[in-house]
């Protein structure tokens, strides 16, 4: 299982370009890299996945350099409603068994 | 829309007592997870079960033991509740996997054992 870390917390002002940035040195070949939120209260809930380069949704974009040793969650105009723990999970999308969710980034966006 | 239940939001229960917590998704999805949530340590994997009847062990299932009769519900099981099982239990659900993996979280179940 290739291990994560990421940033406990960060804080960020409403309006301002938030990146996350998620360290996976041992990923291995077949390993995608996906991140989910988590609202006070909620469960998870999938925000993208990527394999290299960049994907960008509705929600966020990821960027993947090509060593894939580490990738960056980007969210623009954060909104204090963006207030979430994310989470970066790397591991092979056709195994169940394989995806771990670490202790997550405890986002704070302030007014 | 896709939805995962949990039977409870709240629980409270004593010491010794044995603890069912029920999970029920609306998705005809094959796998079904269940996770608990402690501060700083994310979530952890409890089990999961990939059709009926079936379960695989995850990284910490001292302590529990799971069944699946019907493919949308996925109860977790504390035969002995102990106070170390205080914590916040997550159900999810999925797809088998593809390229793109998706899992379906339930609102959550906050156990407390006194």
């Amino acid at each position: 299982l290739a291990k994560t870390t990421q940033p406990i917390s960060m804080d960020s002002y409403e309006g301002q370009e938030v990146n996350i940035t998620c360290s996976h040195n041992n990923i291995a070949t077949n390993d995608y890299i996906t991140w989910y939120q988590q609202f006070p209260s909620q469960g998870p809930r999938f925000i993208i996945q990527g394999y290299k380069t960049k994907v960008t949704n509705e929600v966020a974009s990821l960027f993947i350099p090509a060593d894939r040793k580490s990738s960056t969650l980007s969210l623009p105009r954060v909104s204090l409603s963006d207030t979430a723990v994310y989470y970066c999970l790397v591991g092979v999308t056709y195994n169940n068994n394989d995806m771990r969710f670490g202790a997550g980034t405890r986002l704070t966006v302030k007014p | 829309d896709v939805k995962v239940t949990q039977s409870s939001r709240y629980l409270v229960k004593r010491t010794g007592e044995k603890v069912f917590l029920e999970c029920v998704q609306d998705m005809d999805h094959e796998n079904m997870f269940w996770y608990r949530q402690d501060p700083g340590l994310g979530l952890r994997l409890i089990y999961f079960s990939y059709d009926v009847k079936m379960k695989e062990k995850g990284d910490i299932p001292e302590g529990y033991s799971v069944s699946r009769e019907k493919k949308e519900r996925f109860s977790l099981i504390l035969e002995s509740a102990s106070t170390n099982q205080t914590s916040m239990y997550l159900c999810a659900s999925s797809l088998p996997p593809t390229e793109k993996y998706e899992q379906y979280f339930g609102p959550g179940t906050r156990l407390t054992v006194t």
